[in-house]
Order: structure tokens, then C-alpha cells, then sequence
């Protein structure tokens, strides 16, 4: 079956600009999850969805950084102004079932975000 | 805080070599832990994982026991292939995810 689908793969963007990067979950699972991963270094928890409440944003690292997910299926990561130290690799992860432990979670491939 | 050490890459070995990738765990609660990998231009992918104290997690010939008296879930694997190069990341899930910096490993043939 379908994996979690991101999209784009990779992003190029000017110093100041805003980006906006998608993330389509496994169908059905109720859990949403966005990571950020610098370069040789591992994930690092963004923000947490359950159905479209957003549970958990304690990683955002600024007010730049708003996500969504309306419907409770598919969401967006903006970053806005965007800056050099904000170029790594966007990680969407999805679960099946509410709540965050003990479950695998499933990644998608991840957008790599660049900041020129 | 929660947080995950892992031993630092990268690791090299020969094709058919014993494996072990070190993952230390400090933890204020009993988490869940996990071994993901993450092949090139790819997301992470789970390996394997264990719930509890003295569980063993395996998959594909990776092994990871539960160490709660030394705080450790050091992954094993006693015949690499050159397939089996990959980044692999070591994680605790408590409340949320914490995930080790990654171990490079590189199998030659």
C-alpha cells in the first residue's frame, strides 16, 4: 500500500522568502508527526497531530514555523522569512492510532530544504 | 531530558563481519525503544523494537536486547552484507521521539 507521500522533494529558496511543504499520511492514521534533520545529525520532533488538533508544537523553533492539517488527513508545513539555518531535511512521519507511545512511526522520504 | 547516545560513525567493515552499533538511553519514564535505518535519499525505515525491560527486538538478521540496568539497546547483527549499508539511528519514544545522532555503517566486499 500507499506510503506517507511528501512532497516536493526538494526545495530551493531565496533568504526571506516563505515555503510550504506537504505531507500525505497513510490513510487512516491518526497520527501526524513533522522532524527536522540537519545534516549528520538525527531527526529532531517539530509537532504533533492528532485527527486535525495540533497536540504537540513544543519543537517549532520559532515563530516562522506554523503547521496544519485541517482535515485531519493531509498537512502543511510553512516556514516563513525563511533563514540559512533553516535549510535541512523535512521528515513527515504518520501512526495509526492516537497517542505517541509505543508506536513505530512511518516516514515518508523527507523535502531538503535549501537556503540560498 | 529524555535523550538518546549512540556510538559515532562511520563504522567500517568486510562483508560478512559481526556488527554491533552502541545506543545508550537517559529516560525519566519506562519508554519504548526502537532501531530505525535510513538508506541514502530515503526516510527512516523501523528495523526493530522493543517495549520493555529484557525484551529483544530482530529483523533481518539485527538484534537489539532491552538493557534497563545499564540503560542500553545495542544493535547486533552477526553477518553483514553490503546491502546493509546505511545510516541507522537509535530512539527513544516516551511522550514523544527522541532520536540519536545516526551511526554510518559501511560494508565492503
Amino acid at each position: 500500500g500507499a506510503g506517507v507521500s511528501q512532497s516536493p522533494r526538494y526545495k530551493v529558496a531565496k533568504r526571506g522568502q516563505d515555503v510550504a511543504l506537504r505531507c500525505d499520511p497513510i490513510s487512516g492514521h491518526v497520527s501526524l508527526f513533522w522532524y527536522q534533520q540537519a545534516l549528520g545529525q538525527g531527526p529532531e520532533f517539530l509537532t504533533y497531530f492528532q485527527n486535525e488538533a495540533q497536540l504537540d508544537k513544543s519543537g517549532l523553533p520559532s515563530d516562522r514555523f506554523f503547521a496544519e492539517r485541517p482535515e485531519g488527513s493531509v498537512s502543511t508545513l510553512k516556514i516563513q522569512r525563511t533563514q540559512q539555518e533553516d535549510s535541512a531535511v523535512y521528515l513527515c512521519a504518520s501512526s495509526e492510532r492516537t497517542g505517541t507511545f509505543n508506536q513505530p512511526q512511518h516516514f515518508g522520504d523527507g523535502t531538503r530544504l535549501s537556503i540560498l | 531530558g529524555d535523550s538518546v547516545t549512540q556510538m559515532e560513525g562511520p563504522v567500517t567493515l568486510s562483508e560478512e563481519a559481526f556488527l554491533t552499533i552502541n545506543c545508550t538511553y537517559t529516560a525519566t519514564g519506562y519508554p519504548s525503544l526502537f532501531w530505525y535505518v535510513q538508506y541514502p535519499g530515503e526516510g527512516l525505515q523501523l528495523l526493530l523494537k522493543a517495549t520493555k525491560a529484557d525484551d529483544k527486538g530482530s529483523n533481518k538478521g539485527f538484534e537489539a536486547t532491552y538493557r534497563k540496568e545499564t540503560t542500553s539497546f545495542h544493535l547486533e547483527k552477526g553477518s553483514v552484507q553490503v546491502s546493509d549499508s546505511a545510516v541507522y539511528f537509535c530512539a527513544l519514544n516516551f511522550n514523544k521521539f527522541y532520536f540519536g545522532s545516526g551511526t554510518k555503517l559501511n560494508v565492503k566486499p
